[in-house]
């Protein structure tokens, strides 16, 4: 089955405590991205990626760092996190057919105290 | 810039009402529109598009179509079920963004027996 993976579906962490949230995709999509979501704001873009090696910063990207070693995994790292990064996060992906549009995965409810 | 303006929610309708969901946009270039949904725990699905104006996107019953002399792409349903409870966002990507969709707030719907 075609999808995005997401781990884990929910983290309670307290503030300054680095973690990482895996995502992978099955679908051989170049394009991956990191969105978060909260209530009246929205999604927005955290980092998004092209392809292997090539990142690039979205609307939202202080705090939080990517790496794209492997076509299929884009993990989101919070170095130092803060309870303003308390959210919901969404990983990507889609292929180079903008149109296609993009295949989320189930989502990440973050909770820092 | 670019961006997405929703209606306001939550909207709360009975069984097999016809339901409307505005969304109006302001994008530079020629963008193509989207509507995804979000069911309660999971991740957002692609729902409908259109990629050129007077281009009606369908799936599942819902419509919406694509009026550049008003910028809106509005989402109908004529007979809504308790199964269609979910949350709508309407986004857009243009040709000259093709990194980062761009996404409206989200209209939340509950459908009553």
């Amino acid at each position: 089955e075609a999808q995005v993976t997401q781990n884990p579906r929910y983290l309670i962490t307290v503030t300054g405590k680095k973690l990482t949230v895996t995502c992978s995709q099955n679908m051989n999509h170049e394009y991956m991205s990191w969105y978060r979501q909260d209530p009246g704001l929205g999604l927005r873009q955290i980092y998004y990626s092209m392809n292997v090696e090539v990142t690039d910063k979205g609307d939202v990207p202080e705090g939080y760092k990517v790496s794209r070693k492997e076509k299929r995994n884009f993990p989101l790292i919070l170095e130092s996190p803060s309870p303003n990064q308390t959210s919901l996060y969404f990983c990507a992906s889609r292929t180079w057919d903008l149109l296609g549009g993009y295949t989320f995965g189930s989502g990440t409810r973050l909770t820092v105290v | 810039g670019n961006s997405v303006t929703q209606m306001e929610g939550p909207v709360t309708l009975s069984e097999e009402a016809f339901l409307t969901i505005n969304c109006t946009y302001t994008a530079t270039g020629y963008p193509s529109l989207f509507w995804y949904v979000q069911y309660p725990g999971e991740g957002l699905q692609l729902l409908l598009k259109a990629t050129k104006a007077d281009d009606k996107g369908s799936n599942k019953g819902f419509e919406a179509t694509y009026r550049k002399e008003t910028t809106s792409f509005h989402l109908e349903k004529g007979s809504v079920q308790v199964s269609d409870s979910a949350v709508y966002f309407c986004a857009l990507i243009t040709p000259n963004t093709g990194n980062q969709f761009y996404f409206g707030t989200g209209t939340s719907l509950t459908v009553i027996p």
